[in-house]
């Protein structure tokens, strides 16, 4: 099976830098990808790593490090229209490799 | 681009009827498309893989007669909850990757929010 950890809500003031973390089990790990959800929509793609490191996308960043099963999504210049519910999910070798997994969800709230 | 549709938005029915749910891949072709159902303010659960041409792959615990998946073409995949009861009401998302893109991103439809009363 698969199982996938976050903090369940993070506040953080306009224009500074948050950290989302997320640890993985899986019995065959394929990648982690992270996805933005605001309230009622629908989840859209922001990141994927399938290396050990950084991956950098404008105002977003993502980590991996494959030996701790554990990675990271960067958030720099908070704005408030960056409030929604962030997962992360991997894919599993051992379930169909396109088959994703997601997170608990971590509620990002961005406070003036 | 890709764009994904769901059809429709939001439904209401009555306990003990069935309900349809329609994804579709509009600009380009999705040899397998996947299911969710999301509850308030919790995670994306995989209910089942669904296969152009084949049976779909239902995940544990998910009841593959109450939930009937048909993948009829490279765009189309539909849900039917069947006999829909009141603890099936959710927030139910279907999503398919690409091929060229090594299935890396996936692409979400907007979701169908299914109230049973």
């Amino acid at each position: 099976g698969q199982s996938l950890e976050q903090p369940s809500e993070v506040t953080a003031v306009e224009g500074a830098i948050v950290q989302i973390n997320c640890t993985y089990q899986t019995s065959g790990f394929y990648g982690l990808s992270w996805y933005q959800q605001h309230d009622g929509g629908a989840p859209t793609f922001l990141s994927y790593n399938a290396l050990d490191g950084l991956e950098e996308t404008g105002r977003f960043s993502s980590f991996l490090s494959r030996s701790d099963s554990y990675g990271y999504l960067l958030l720099q210049e908070l704005q408030m229209k960056d409030s929604a519910s962030y997962f992360c999910a991997v894919r599993d070798l051992g379930a169909g490799a396109n088959n994703l997994f997601f997170g608990t969800g971590t509620r990002l709230t961005v406070i003036p | 681009g890709a764009v994904v549709s769901q059809h429709p938005s939001r439904v209401i029915c009555k306990s003990g009827t069935s309900v349809k749910i329609e994804c579709r891949s509009l600009d380009f072709q999705a040899t397998t498309m996947f299911w969710y159902r999301q509850f308030p303010k919790q995670s994306l659960m995989l209910m089942a893989t669904s296969n152009e041409g084949s049976k779909a792959t239902y995940e544990q615990g998910v009841e593959k007669d109450k939930f009937l998946i048909n993948h009829a073409s490279l765009t189309l995949s539909t849900l039917t909850v069947t006999s829909a009861h009141p603890e099936d009401s959710s927030f139910y998302i279907c999503s398919a990757g690409k091929r060229e893109s090594s299935y890396n991103e996936q692409f979400f439809g907007p979701g169908t929010r299914l109230t049973v009363l």
